[in-house]
């Protein structure tokens, strides 16, 4: 069956260093990927897409990367702030449009 | 900036009551969803709605649950009869479609089941 991995275990870096996530899948073959940014009680909100023909995309101090062999993205976010805490969820579309499928999310905690 | 609000944002309800959640997709969109997240757990796909009617649904959304689009702009979701399992943060989402391939989410109901 289909499958998406996030680290669970929270990470934790000092301000103004990179924080990395990575986001794994199993059993897809998506034509895109996003991320999606959750705060604690708040519904998640959309970051990034990249397509499976992009490397790379960036947005400000976001970067993320999407290799389709490995099935794997990663989730860059550079110049890290303490604002930038919060749980960082990736996202496939399965069934065009018809469902999203999102990781469990990985925490990332900034600290100044 | 276009949102989508959901209504009400904190529910209690006894086990066995039937409770309906109502969201207010933004209005151009054509795809709408229902999501639950369990404290702690991973956001859960429930059902989608196209077109008015359920596109796709998930082994979660059982026949406790349904959907309805009853006018123009409201979309609803009905749990029958509450299970103390049902107690969860319900996002409503809706998307543009047509490519523009993102999810908005609301901001949540959250529903606690006694």
């Amino acid at each position: 069956s289909q499958k998406i991995e996030q680290n669970s275990e929270a990470l934790n870096i000092q301000e103004g260093k990179t924080a990395t996530l990575t986001c794994n899948y199993t059993n897809y073959s998506p034509a895109y990927l996003q991320w999606y940014r959750q705060d604690p009680g708040r519904g998640p909100v959309f970051l990034l897409l990249i397509r499976e023909n992009e490397k790379e995309k960036r947005k400000e101090r976001l970067k993320v990367t999407f290799d389709t062999t490995l099935k794997q993205s990663l989730f860059h976010i550079t110049a890290s702030q303490p604002a930038d805490s919060a749980t960082y969820l990736c996202a496939l579309e399965a069934d065009n449009f018809n469902k999203f499928y999102f990781g469990s999310g990985t925490k990332l905690n900034v600290k100044p | 900036e276009p949102e989508v609000t959901q209504t009400p944002s904190h529910q209690v309800t006894q086990m066995g009551q039937e409770v309906i959640l109502r969201c207010v997709p933004i209005s151009n969109h054509l795809y709408f969803y229902w999501y639950r997240q369990i404290l702690g757990q991973k956001v859960e796909f429930l059902v989608s709605f196209y077109n008015n009617e359920i596109s796709e649904k998930s082994e979660i959304f059982d026949d406790q649950f349904s959907v309805e689009r009853p006018d123009g702009s409201n979309f609803t979701l009905k749990i029958r009869s509450t299970k103390l399992e049902d107690s969860a943060m319900y996002f409503c989402a809706s998307n543009p479609g047509q490519g523009a391939n993102v999810l908005t989410f609301g901001a949540g109901s959250r529903l606690t089941v006694l």
